[in-house]
């Protein structure tokens, strides 16, 4: 049974870089899309991008410029950096993997909550 | 971006109720919407993808049909169903999700 769990600091300060990643077990990182998903308080989710094994990436447009999205095949992680952040981007982050045959999420780590503050 | 709403935002219903949640999106997506339920505190799991199909080990009282811009999600509620359903749209990027239909106890 795959599984997806996030990492990294739950606060993080004004005009800073969010930094998170997504430890894979119960299979390889090979062969799949790896997304990350946002989901502020009480709101909906919005997708922030995804990155093939190999390396090949796609950001939403309006996270574009401060989103990079990275991947360790050799640890079975991927990561998240996000910078200039502001109290907009205080949300649960989530990973999850895309189903194999769908550009839908089948699998998601429980999300960790990123609080921008000073 | 394709915009993604649902209706109602709030739905109160029993154990026992057929219930449906639409969702419409701002321009055709043909078939390829997918379902999610979201519990407190956890994440969205997937129930149904391309409009109409059953993720693997979802129980048969989840149905969805639709096409184009009009989708729904029928649940004959038990006890467990009780939570937050959202919409995802992957026509085209950015996939972007509904804002959530929450069901609650009546």
């Amino acid at each position: 049974q795959v599984q997806l769990q996030e990492s990294g600091p739950g606060l993080v300060k004004p005009s800073e870089t969010l930094s998170l990643t997504c430890s894979v077990s119960g299979g390889s990182i090979s062969s799949y899309h790896w997304n990350w998903i946002r989901q502020p308080p009480g709101e909906g989710l919005d997708w922030i991008g995804y990155i093939y094994y190999s390396g090949s990436t796609n950001y939403n447009p309006s996270l574009k410029s401060r989103v990079t999205i990275s991947v360790d095949t050799s640890k079975n992680q991927f990561s998240l950096k996000l910078s200039s952040v502001t109290a907009a981007d205080t949300a649960v982050y989530y990973c999850a993997r895309r189903k194999s045959d769908s550009w839908v999420f089948d699998y998601w780590g429980q999300g960790t909550l990123v609080t921008v503050s000073s | 971006d394709i915009q993604m709403t649902q209706s109602p935002s709030t739905l109160s219903a029993s154990v026992g109720d057929r219930v449906t949640i639409t969702c419409r999106a701002s321009q055709s997506i043909n078939s390829w919407l997918a379902w999610y339920q979201q519990k407190p505190g956890k994440a969205p799991e997937l129930l149904i993808y391309r409009a109409s199909s059953l993720e693997s080990g979802v129980p048969s009282r989840f149905s969805g049909s639709g096409s184009g811009t009009e989708f729904t999600l029928t649940i004959s509620l038990q006890p467990d169903d009780f939570a937050t359903y959202y919409c995802q749209q992957y026509n085209s990027y950015p996939w972007t999700f509904g804002q959530g239909t929450k069901v609650e106890i009546k």
